[in-house]
């Protein structure tokens, strides 16, 4: 099993129209959990935090389910601006304190007029 | 604020040329720096880690090496390229701890081609 999956996509969308996507993650014991953003050709941004008690940003919900080991994004009314990829980001713990941030494959949202 | 620079933001090299790629960050002190690499169609991976200087850990065996100089200087280079070294490299930085520890911001990236 990959440490962080997630569906590929591509996901064409109409304008306004709300979208979900899932990202699944292997290690129980990860405790950090983000989404990034990156649009074509360029470096990833920080999208959001992925909070216990899941968590929302404008028109944006990240929640988090540890029993299942999977977070989940839903962008609501999405914009033309909203086409780009998004990345699922996990930490994973590693020897003397230090952690690791593995990153998915990423999502591909495409939003059409 | 912080920021973070990184060059150059592209290159084409032939095989077995060696490569250097720099990243500084500013506006910070003692950060987690680190390297990835985006080939095409892919995720990241993670190549290099570094909690301070001197301290590199490296992820995956290659041809490649890092090396981080000053605080918040970090090299990566290789003596020969490879044609699978072609990709997007992005250097990155995070708190070392504190708020935002674990959030890493991503240079603009270097695009190597290697030919």
């Amino acid at each position: 099993r990959k440490e962080v999956e997630q569906d590929p996509g591509p996901f064409n969308v109409p304008e306004g129209a709300t979208v979900a996507f899932n990202c699944t993650y292997s290690n129980s014991a990860s405790q950090s959990f983000f989404w990034y953003r990156q649009d074509c050709r360029k470096e990833p941004k920080l999208l959001m935090s992925v909070y216990s008690s899941g968590n929302e940003d404008g028109r944006f919900t990240a929640q988090l389910n540890r029993a299942s080991q999977y977070i989940s994004l839903l962008i609501r009314d999405s914009k033309l601006s909203d086409s780009a990829t998004y990345l699922c980001v996990v930490n994973n713990p590693l020897e003397f304190g230090n952690e690791k941030l593995t990153f998915g494959t990423g999502t591909r949202l495409t939003i059409i007029p | 604020s912080q920021t973070i620079h990184q060059w150059p933001a592209t290159l084409v090299q032939p095989v077995g040329s060696p490569l250097s790629l720099e990243c500084t960050v500013e506006g910070t002190s003692n950060p987690n720096l680190y390297w990835y690499r985006q080939a095409a169609g892919r995720g990241l991976q993670l190549l290099f880690y570094s909690v301070g200087i001197g301290q590199i850990s490296s992820e995956v065996p290659q041809n490649l090496s890092a090396s981080r100089p000053q605080d918040r200087q970090f090299i990566l280079s290789s003596k020969k390229l490879l044609l699978s070294d072609s990709g997007f490299y992005l250097c990155a930085w995070s708190p070392i701890r504190g708020a935002g520890a674990n959030v890493l911001t991503f240079g603009a990236g270097s695009r190597l081609t290697v030919l």
